[in-house]
């Protein structure tokens, strides 16, 4: 199985921060690699594709990068929306698996 | 607009059975993958199962492989988890998904529910 590592578990920021996380596959995975948002109490928001593609109706603040085995998820001005735990997840095999998650905090 | 609703979680014993069922209303699922998705509490995402358009391929975490069954119903729009043996390490928010873009499975999780829990407790 591919083992999906992102760092850091969590951060503190403010807002207009520019924010990055990074995310880790244990061995080369293309660019078959996704990024998701997820808020307490709410379903999980799917926010990049491809690595670097933007999901429909989704903010140009967060954009993807990298391939292989290493990627990032930059917010460019952290936003009072942003604050939110995020998942990578790599699409590239079966069984499916995601990172164990960043948390986005109010500094 | 695209809605996912999840139904049949509950308390449950441990060693007992539960299914669950997914509706999908607003997308004809007959052309997209789907899959189970669990959070346990105070956890991250885990999948659980994913299951191609037509029902040919079905793919399972280690964790729930032999015991648990995903099945779809095209003409209803609905999808399945079938759970048996259940252990207290299943407990969790179950949630369904949309497969999008291309590939057997879908290379991504596009539309969600939201959720069911499901307690595996004695």
């Amino acid at each position: 199985d591919i083992q999906m590592t992102q760092s850091p578990s969590s951060l503190s920021a403010s807002i207009g921060d520019r924010v990055t996380i990074t995310c880790r596959a244990s061995q080369p995975i293309n660019i078959y690699l996704n990024w998701y948002q997820h808020k307490p109490g709410k379903a999980p928001k799917h926010l990049i594709y491809g690595a670097a593609s933007l999901q429909s109706g989704v903010t140009s603040r967060f954009r993807g990068t990298g391939s292989g085995t290493e990627f990032t998820l930059t917010i460019s001005s952290l936003q009072p929306e942003d604050f939110a735990t995020y998942y990578c997840q790599q699409s590239y095999s079966v069984p499916r698996t995601f990172g164990q998650g960043t948390k986005v905090e109010v500094k | 607009e695209v809605q996912v609703v999840e139904s049949g979680g509950g308390l449950v014993q441990p060693g007992r059975s539960l299914r669950l069922s997914c509706e999908v209303s607003g997308l004809n699922i007959n052309s997209y993958g789907m899959h189970w998705i669990r959070q346990a509490s105070g956890k991250g995402l885990e999948w659980v199962s994913g299951i191609s358009w037509g029902g040919s391929s079905i793919a399972y975490a280690d964790s729930v492989k032999g015991r648990f069954t995903m099945s779809r119903d095209n003409a209803k729009n609905f999808v399945y988890l079938q759970m048996n043996s259940l252990t207290t390490d299943d407990t969790a928010l179950y949630y369904c998904t949309t497969g999008g873009g291309g590939g057997t499975y879908g290379d991504f999780f596009h539309h969600w529910g939201p959720g069911t829990l499901v307690t595996v407790s004695s």
